[in-house]
């Protein structure tokens, strides 16, 4: 069974304090893994989407990056603005999404 | 701008109603999903379809049925609505079956509240 495990649940920062989250995943194949944010009330927004071991993508004061067995994405000097909850999903060979519970960054001015 | 459009953000039902929630994408996309969203268990597939009238179980189908009449229309049934059922539900569509590109599209979801 897919297997998708974020940390920490929860990450308190200070403005301009860069941090990593920190997606674990195990599937059978995987066809691509995906990046989310979600804000409270709203359905999750699509961030990246990375295929291999050893891709990066980046976007404002994000970055992901993936190997065979997890992936982290980056926040660099965040802002307010930042805080939302982050969701780590993987799609395999069923081609269905398999998705983590998230991380909820607070981003403090 | 594409979009998913659930037809309810809040919804209040009484236990053992029958309740129905919408889901309508302007994309042409060839598969829907249905998932509900709870606190540390993340989202979880109840029911998805890759074609019209084509329907497929998730991973929480009991207690759930859909319907796909239409390619852009995917609806959600709770055939007896159950406390343990309280839940965000979220409904998402996709290009086609292999295109992981841009992933899923997300509503802005339902939050039933079943009493």
């Amino acid at each position: 069974e897919d297997q998708v495990t974020q940390s920490p649940e929860a990450l308190r920062l200070q403005e301009g304090e860069s941090s990593s989250l920190n997606c674990s995943y195990t599937v059978s194949g995987l066809r691509g893994l995906f990046w989310y944010r979600q804000d409270p009330g709203k359905g999750p927004e699509f961030l990246f989407t990375l295929y291999s071991a050893g891709e990066e993508k980046e976007k404002e004061r994000l970055k992901a990056t993936l190997t065979k067995k997890e992936s982290f994405l980056h926040i660099t000097a965040p802002k307010p603005e930042d805080s939302a909850t982050y969701l780590c999903a993987v799609q395999a060979d069923d081609y269905k999404l398999s998705f983590g519970a998230g991380t909820t960054v607070t981003v403090r001015a | 701008d594409v979009k998913v459009t659930q037809s309810s953000r809040y919804l209040v039902k009484r236990t053992g109603e029958k309740v129905f929630l919408e889901c309508v994408q302007d994309m042409d996309h060839e598969n829907m999903f249905w998932y509900r969203q709870d606190p540390g268990l993340g989202l979880r597939l109840i029911y998805f379809s890759y074609d019209v009238k084509m329907k497929e179980k998730g991973d929480i189908p009991e207690g759930y049925s859909v319907s796909r009449e239409k390619k852009e229309r995917f609806s959600l049934i709770l055939e007896s609505a159950s406390t343990n059922q309280t839940s965000m539900y979220l409904c998402a569509s996709s290009s086609t079956r292999t295109d992981v590109s841009y992933g899923y599209t997300f509503g802005s979801g339902t939050r039933l509240t079943v009493v």
